[in-house]
């Protein structure tokens, strides 16, 4: 069976500091692994996706998670905040079928000028 | 590319009444999800369908929630009668499909906003 824990249910952090966010998950399967952001009154939108090439995945507006088997840990992180970083992150994992996708509880994360 | 397309964005209806919630998924996709999104429950999966059946219906609260996708490029979650407790933003996505060596992210519509008083 497959979940997905995201072990913070907020981050709050000052612009320009890291970011990280936290993800474990497991799965019975050779799992997928995304992150998602969603801003206040919008849809989610694909940060980033892991499907078994390289463990270290870039994705959009300066954010990278690395996949460690086994630490079955997903964790996303950026080096710099900003801002406009001020949403909700959700963790997915989804079997390779797709058939299974499970989202995580989502993290709130908070920037401080 | 238009993206994920569900009408309407708001919706405000009175109890016992039936509201329908559409979806037009990104062409040349043939999975379609349909998700609804509470402060207490978070995100919960519906149903989804791939090339227009239904593949999942076991998030489906019960029988006054109903789904349909009569063709590629549309969808319907209908719920009758409605209850206040049906108050949520409603998301439909699309993704290129289920394969058995890849997995496809999904594309996030803007979410139906539903006030059911």
């Amino acid at each position: 069976a497959q979940s997905v824990t995201q072990l913070d249910s907020h981050v709050s952090v000052s612009e320009g500091t890291p970011v990280l966010l936290r993800c474990n998950y497991s799965s019975s399967y050779s799992p997928s692994l995304f992150w998602y952001v969603q801003h206040p009154n919008k849809g989610l939108q694909l940060l980033l996706k892991y499907t078994s090439a390289a463990t270290l995945v870039k994705g959009i507006n300066g954010f990278e998670a690395e996949f460690k088997k086994s630490e079955t840990s997903f964790h996303l992180t950026k080096p710099s905040a900003h801002m406009s970083d001020a949403a909700e992150y959700f963790c997915v994992v989804s079997d390779t079928g797709g058939f299974k996708t499970i989202f995580g509880a989502g993290t709130r994360l908070f920037v401080k000028a | 590319d238009a993206g994920v397309i569900q009408s309407p964005r708001h919706e405000v209806t009175e109890m016992g009444q039936e509201v329908t919630l559409r979806c037009k998924p990104i062409s040349g996709h043939n999975s379609l999800f349909w998700y609804r999104q509470t402060m207490m429950r978070g995100l919960e999966l519906l149903i989804y369908f791939n090339n227009n059946v239904p593949i999942d219906d076991s998030g489906m609260p019960e029988d006054r929630f109903s789904a349909k996708m009569p063709n590629a490029s549309f969808s319907t979650l209908k719920i009758q009668p409605s209850e206040p407790r049906d108050s949520a933003v409603y998301f439909c996505a699309s993704s290129k499909g289920l394969a058995e060596t890849s997995s496809y992210e999904q594309y996030f519509g803007p979410g139906t906003r539903l006030t059911v008083t």
